[in-house]
C-alpha cells in the first residue's frame, strides 16, 4: 500500500532563516506530487505541484520554491523565511490524476517568529 | 465568484441531527469532485467522491448539480464524532489539482 511521510511536524524558526521540508511518497511510482498550505483561519492554498522528476508548477508567486530530485521525493524551500510563511504545510499524492483524490501527509507545522 | 465557496457555519447540531452543507463552484468544466473531512490540527482526509447521480456512504450522502454549480453533503444521524471541519474540493479544469473551500465546521453536541 502507498503512504506518504512528512517532517518534521512542527517547526519554530526566525525570520530571515532558511527552510526545507521533506516529503517521500512510498509504495507507488511516478505520483502527482502537491504542497499546498493552510494559514490560520485559511482555506487551503495549493503552492507547487509536480507531475515527474524536476517539473514543477507554481501557483503562487512567493518567496518559496520546490524541487523534485527523485520521483517519490518533494522538497519544499525558502532562502528567507517571512512572518507571513507561518501555517500548516501539506504534501500529498495521487495518481495520473486527481480522479481519485488524494491523500495527505500529516504536515508541518510552521510558526516565523 | 470565489472558485468553491462554502458556508464557514459553524453548524452546532444535537447528536442524531440530520445536517446539510453546501458548495457552488465556478468553473464549469471541472470534471471531479469530493468532500474531505478535516479535524482540528490535522491533515484532510477523503470522506467521499461526489458523483452526478449522487452517492451515499452510509449515514452520507453527496450529490452535485452540473446545472447549478452545486455540490452538498447530507449527514444523517449526526454522531459526536463527526465534529470536523468538512471541505468541499474540486477538481481544477486540466484535471491536475485540486481546489479546496474553506470548508464548513460542524459540531455535535449531546
Amino acid at each position: 500500500s502507498q503512504t506518504i511521510h512528512q517532517w518534521p511536524a512542527t517547526l519554530v524558526q526566525p525570520v530571515g532563516s532558511p527552510l526545507s521540508l521533506e516529503c517521500t511518497v512510498e509504495g507507488t511510482s511516478n505520483p502527482n506530487l502537491y504542497w499546498y498550505r493552510q494559514a490560520a483561519g485559511r482555506g487551503l492554498q495549493l503552492l507547487f505541484y509536480s507531475v515527474g522528476i524536476g517539473q514543477i508548477s507554481s501557483e503562487v508567486p512567493q518567496n518559496l520554491s520546490a524541487s523534485r530530485p527523485q520521483d517519490r521525493q518533494f522538497i519544499l524551500s525558502s532562502k528567507k523565511l517571512l512572518l507571513s510563511d507561518s501555517g500548516f504545510y501539506l504534501c500529498a499524492w495521487s495518481p495520473d490524476r486527481v480522479i481519485g483524490g488524494y491523500t495527505f501527509g500529516s504536515g508541518t507545522r510552521l510558526t516565523v517568529v | 465568484r470565489k472558485e468553491v465557496e462554502q458556508d464557514p457555519g459553524p453548524f452546532n447540531v444535537p447528536e442524531g441531527a440530520t445536517v446539510a452543507f453546501n458548495c457552488t463552484y465556478s468553473n464549469s468544466a471541472s470534471q471531479s469532485f469530493f468532500w474531505y473531512r478535516q479535524d482540528c490540527r490535522k491533515e484532510p482526509k477523503l470522506l467521499m467522491s461526489v458523483y452526478s447521480s449522487g452517492n451515499e456512504d452510509g449515514r452520507f450522502t453527496a450529490q452535485l448539480n452540473r446545472a447549478s454549480q452545486y455540490i452538498s453533503l447530507l449527514i444523517r444521524d449526526s454522531k459526536l464524532s463527526d465534529s470536523a471541519t468538512y471541505l468541499c474540493v474540486v477538481a481544477n479544469q486540466a484535471g491536475t489539482a485540486l481546489i479546496f473551500g474553506k470548508g464548513t465546521t460542524l459540531s455535535v453536541s449531546s
